[in-house]
């Protein structure tokens, strides 16, 4: 089983709809985790942390919960140019290596 | 330089050849790390350095060499190349491990 899972989709909304994306992870000392979001054959770039308390940033809400092990990523009001693959991430292991999720891809239509 | 920068862009490489995959950041970051990405299966991490001097082993580093002789460059290097070892790699850094890592642009390669 891998350590960060995500459903791959794909995700075909339309735009202005909201979408969330869920992600587990098994290992449970992990201590941080972000989202990440990849746009074809480029770099991931980091899209934005996840606190336990819960963050928010614009238009992106980012949730985890501990107790289930699972991050959330809720998207509102959905752009054209949001369409990526997104990326969740936890650390792992004694080094505290970051682990990422396979991905899951949005794609919003107009 | 700003950021972190990968080299070659891209690189096409006959099996058993030895290929050094180049990594340099100007963050003055102390965590760096090599991944690679394959349809379907992800980021994977092949080695990574907490710290200048030390380096430790990812998920996939069979086939894979890495050194850290100073903060800013983390090369990778194939010493026998395979086909199975075509791929995207991606080198990134953080400030400190398990932070927000930075990405650089990649580096596609093919071994035929």
């Amino acid at each position: 089983r891998k350590e960060v899972e995500q459903d791959p989709g794909p995700f075909n909304v339309p735009e202005g709809a909201t979408v969330a994306f869920n992600c587990t992870y098994s290992n449970s000392a992990s201590q941080s985790f972000f989202w990440y979001r990849q746009d074809c054959r480029k770099e991931p770039k980091l899209l934005m942390s996840v606190y336990s308390s819960g963050n928010e940033d614009g238009r992106f809400t980012a949730q985890l919960n501990r107790a289930s092990q699972y991050i959330s990523l809720l998207i509102r009001d959905s752009k054209l140019s949001d369409s990526a693959t997104y990326l969740c991430v936890g650390t792992s292991g004694s080094a505290r290596q970051l682990t990422f999720g396979s991905g899951t891809q949005l794609t919003v239509l107009p | 330089i700003a950021g972190i920068t990968q080299a070659p862009t891209s690189q096409i490489l006959a099996a058993g050849r030895r290929m050094t995959l180049r990594c340099t950041q100007d963050m003055r970051h102390n965590a760096m790390y090599w991944y690679r990405q394959d349809l379907g299966l992800g980021l994977r991490l092949i080695h990574y350095s907490n710290t200048a001097g030390t380096t430790g082993k990812g998920e996939v580093p069979d086939g894979y060499s890495v050194s850290r002789a100073n903060t800013d460059d983390f090369p990778l290097t194939l010493a026998s190349a395979v086909p199975s070892q075509t791929s995207v790699y991606f080198c990134a850094s953080s400030t400190l491990p398990g932070t927000e890592a930075f990405f650089g642009q990649g580096t596609r390669l093919t071994v035929v």
